[in-house]
């Protein structure tokens, strides 16, 4: 297993263009994460799936936002005319279930620069 | 809300030193407790974590002991290294079966050799 990847690793768009961002968990974890990261903080969560539902939306999430998890498989996060506040590292994880579900693993992100 | 507060970076140390991190947190609850750490160019990697009052999680030499009356998790280790040098990361799980985490703000180690 090579961890959770994301893709891309960087993305530049000009403000008013929609991005998607791809995560790929680790095969046999349910759960899937996504979080915001802005320099010099923690990252705050944003949303989670647990296999392919959708189950919490952080406040965060503004309604340009959307994420999916077809077949509870890998993740889209799509940001609708992204706005110059959304640049940020949109970070994924991905867990177990049970009593593992806070051990979270991290893919390194996408950073997204919105010019 | 739930929330971590750690003590503000970079913290500076001569290789061998004693570390410490403060973390502190309010939260409703009993939270489990944890430590993320991301090395330059990597993702965020579980450290250690405590599940409840006085647990002491360890890992690689860090160590964070769970204190519910003073609301802290402090990371320590007793001899750092160069290749300690990352973003530290306290956190606390959020009450329910959700799996979030709230994080705080981080704190950057840089050790010199």
């Amino acid at each position: 297993d090579t961890g959770v990847s994301q893709d891309p690793r960087h993305k530049i768009t000009k403000r008013g263009q929609n991005v998607t961002f791809r995560c790929d968990p680790i095969s046999e974890h349910n759960r899937l994460y996504w979080y915001r990261q802005t320099l010099g903080q923690g990252p705050e969560f944003l949303t989670y799936f647990q296999n392919e539902a959708q189950l919490e939306k952080s406040r965060l999430l503004s309604d340009r936002f959307s994420a999916e998890r077809p077949k509870g498989s890998f993740s889209t996060l799509e940001i609708q005319r992204t706005e110059q506040g959304d640049s940020a590292m949109y970070l994924c994880a991905s867990s177990a279930d049970g009593t593992r579900l806070h051990e979270q693993y991290f893919g390194p992100g996408t950073r997204l620069t919105v010019t | 809300g739930d929330s971590v507060t750690q003590m503000e970076g970079p913290v500076t140390l001569s290789e061998e030193a004693f570390l410490t991190i403060n973390c502190t947190y309010t939260a409703t609850g009993y939270p489990s407790l944890f430590w993320y750490v991301q090395y330059p160019g990597e993702g965020l990697q579980l450290l250690l974590k405590a599940t409840k009052a006085d647990d002491k999680g360890s890992n690689k030499g860090f160590e964070a002991t769970y204190r519910k009356e003073t609301t802290s998790f402090h990371l320590e280790k007793g001899s750092v290294q160069v290749s300690d040098s990352a973003v530290y990361f306290c956190a606390l799980s959020v009450r329910g079966n959700t799996g979030k985490l709230i994080f705080g703000q981080g704190t950057t180690l840089q050790v010199k050799p």
